[in-house]
């Protein structure tokens, strides 16, 4: 079976500080990660994916997320965050070593508050 | 990557009644998920519809509760039947391709169940 643990429920940052959103996976083969970000009364947006090469992954926004396999983490970072930044985040697993194995697993999802 | 358009937005239903909701995508796709999102709460996987044969349910989510069609490769609805307040969540249909590495979301329909 496949999980995901996002270990804060809530992160508060100053604006133009570097932020960072935590995730772990379990997973029994290699993973598929990605990250989505939701905003009030929307749907997901795709950020960004690792799925095998350069452990660090750039994404929409100026996100970027460092794949740690002996970790077995995926962190989103930014160098400096916006106001507009402010939103929920979850990070998701997908395992490819079977067949059928296409299902996305979400976090519970971090709320990311940025500060003015 | 595919856009889904999904509808409707919001509704709220009396209790007892069942709601459909639809989801459009503008390209022939394999993969189509409906995703229920609790207030607050992470998103837990339904059902996988698949076309032309019957959804392949989550554990605790069951056919007669949500019945799930998928008549073509752009195309499915999620009715939620016999509601109840407890079905008062946000439903999100995702779409894509098997070889995709992400997929692409609905903006979601929320349902508030009075």
């Amino acid at each position: 079976a496949q999980s995901v643990a996002q270990p804060e429920d809530q992160v508060n940052v100053a604006e133009g500080n570097p932020l960072t959103v935590k995730c772990t996976y379990s997973v029994s083969g290699n993973p598929y990660l990605f990250w989505y970000v939701q905003y009030p009364n929307r749907g997901l947006q795709f950020l960004l994916k690792y799925i095998t090469g350069d452990n660090l992954v750039k994404g929409s926004y100026g996100f970027e997320a460092e794949f740690n396999k002996s970790q077995t983490s995926f962190h989103l970072k930014k160098p400096s965050a916006l106001v507009s930044d402010s939103a929920l985040y979850f990070c998701a697993v997908r395992d490819n070593s079977g067949a059928g194995s296409y299902q996305l697993t979400f976090g519970k999802g971090t709320k990311l508050s940025v500060i003015p | 990557s595919a856009v889904i358009s999904q509808k409707p937005s919001r509704d709220i239903c009396q209790r007892g009644t069942s709601l459909t909701i639809q989801c459009q995508v503008d390209s022939q796709v394999t993969m189509m998920f409906w995703y229920r999102q609790q207030p607050g709460q992470s998103l837990t996987l339904i059902a996988t519809a698949n076309q032309g044969s019957e959804a392949t349910y989550e554990s605790g989510f069951v056919i007669d509760k949500f019945p799930i069609s998928r008549p073509n490769l752009t195309f499915s609805t999620l009715t939620v039947s016999n509601m109840s307040p407890e079905d008062s969540s946000i439903y999100l249909c995702s779409a894509g391709d098997r070889l995709d590495y992400g997929y692409t979301f609905g903006s979601g329909t929320r349902l508030t169940v009075v």
